[in-house]
């Protein structure tokens, strides 16, 4: 089955850049969209962004330009950098699988175990 | 953005209950809404998309409809492991937008 795990710093220091990339197993890469959501610690989900096969982008615009995306397809892989970060940033990052297909649309199947960012000095 | 608001944010149950969660979109998103269900530690997990379509492999009691703007999940007869907190998500438009959350707790 799909598997997707996050790895990455667990601690950056603010103004930095924070980067984690999630690897991909069991399935291609192909044809689906990867996508980014943390969730600060007590708090709710946010999205952040996805990337597509091809490389094409969909960011939050409350993000700014801080974030940017890659993908590797044959390293089954895909990065998340977001720069200038904050102690706001602090959260747990999660990337997930954003589906294509017209009626399952920018919803997210596969989720990776979630990898725990702190910012801080 | 689209905001999405869910009520209540928390609510107690005992095993067997049906409950019911709202989410209303701030403005029309179609049938384009989807729900999550999130354990403590956990990622979140994909149970209904497009309103009411369950996702392969979620049980039957969950249930979803819509009214206008207003999203309904229902969980007829509450089982141990339905005992989490829920996420509608909008997939209308980026930015994809997510409720606040609803925590089910044993009463």
């Amino acid at each position: 089955q799909v598997q997707l795990r996050e790895s990455g710093p667990g601690l950056v220091t603010p103004s930095e850049t924070l980067s984690l990339t999630c690897t991909v197993s069991g399935a291609s890469m192909n044809n689906y969209y990867w996508s980014w959501v943390r969730q600060p610690a007590g708090k709710g989900l946010e999205w952040i962004g996805r990337i597509y096969s091809s490389g094409t982008t969909n960011n939050n615009p409350s993000l700014r330009s801080r974030v940017t995306m890659s993908i590797d397809t044959s390293k089954k892989e895909f990065s998340l950098r977001l720069s200038a970060v904050t102690a706001a940033d602090t959260a747990v990052y999660y990337c997930a699988r954003d589906r294509v297909m017209v009626e399952e649309q920018f919803t997210m199947d596969v989720w990776g175990q979630g990898a725990t960012v702190t910012v801080s000095s | 953005d689209i905001q999405m608001t869910q009520s209540p944010s928390s609510v107690s149950a005992s095993l067997g209950d049906r409950i019911t969660i709202s989410c209303r979109a701030s403005q029309d998103i179609d049938n384009w809404l989807a729900w999550y269900q999130q354990k403590p530690g956990k990622a979140p997990k994909l149970l209904i998309y497009k309103t009411s379509r369950l996702q392969s492999g979620v049980p039957s009691r969950f249930g979803g409809s819509r009214s206008g703007t207003d999203f309904t999940l229902t969980i007829t007869s509450l089982q141990p492991e339905d005992f989490a907190t829920y996420y509608c998500q909008q997939a209308n438009s980026f930015p994809l937008t997510f409720g606040g959350g609803t925590k089910v707790e044993i009463k």
